[in-house]
């Protein structure tokens, strides 16, 4: 693989229930992130890691957890889904060493919360 | 805090016309800013970037100036396709926010023959 994958593409989920959504990058990249798109808002972030073993709260982080075990995988975990997190999610990565920081997005995953 | 405004979209243009896409910032830091674009059902995309005052960022016919004076990266690109209909997002940096880009809301460009 290159780049970034996440898992699944899609899902529909009953509220109530525990969901993670899987990310997982290929380049090394030392600082990964958590958005969720709506129409109208754009993008906002939900949580960050700058490195492995470190996780930090972005713009809208209540209702969602993350982890970060190593390098490659930073797992976005609902623990008990509203439908309110109805969303498209995108993971990215970034390579923070880098002078401008650009951040390579992976295809997101479509969940809709019943 | 930092934030990002574009202008709203829909945007219909016929191909070969030109694009503006406005994008004004207000930021703590001095910011770096960029051009993401979102393709139909794909993630996003970095389109150019301008790190400092008076660079110019370019990619694919694409362009836009980084003005500190008016603190705008407007988007622009003299003859449109088809094939540049997506939603683009303007973003920025700061060096005292760390790594976390500000997005604007996005604005949804539809170019037609």
């Amino acid at each position: 693989i290159a780049g970034i994958t996440q898992a699944p593409t899609s899902q529909i989920l009953a509220a109530g229930r525990r969901m993670t959504l899987r990310c997982t990058q290929d380049m090394r990249h030392n600082a990964m992130y958590w958005y969720r798109q709506d129409l109208g808002l754009g993008l906002r972030l939900i949580h960050y890691s700058n490195t492995a073993g470190t996780t930090g709260k972005g713009e809208v982080p209540d209702g969602y957890s993350v982890s970060r075990a190593n390098t490659d995988d930073f797992p976005l975990t609902l623990a008990s889904a509203v439908p309110s997190q109805t969303s498209v999610y995108f993971c990215a990565s970034s390579d923070s060493g880098a002078t401008y920081n650009e951040q390579f997005f992976g295809p997101g995953t479509r969940l809709t919360v019943l | 805090g930092d934030s990002v405004t574009q202008m709203e979209g829909p945007v219909t243009l016929s191909e070969e016309a030109f694009l503006t896409i406005n994008c004004t910032y207000t930021a703590t830091g001095y910011p770096s800013l960029f051009w993401y674009v979102q393709y139909p059902g794909e993630g996003l995309q970095l389109l150019l970037k301008a790190t400092k005052a008076d660079d110019k960022g370019s990619n694919k016919g694409f362009e836009a100036t980084y003005r500190k004076e008016t603190t705008s990266f407007h988007l622009e690109k003299g003859s449109v396709q088809v094939s540049d209909s997506a939603v683009y997002f303007c973003a920025l940096i700061t060096t005292g926010g760390g790594n976390k880009l500000t997005f604007g809301t996005g604005t949804q460009l539809k170019v037609e023959l």
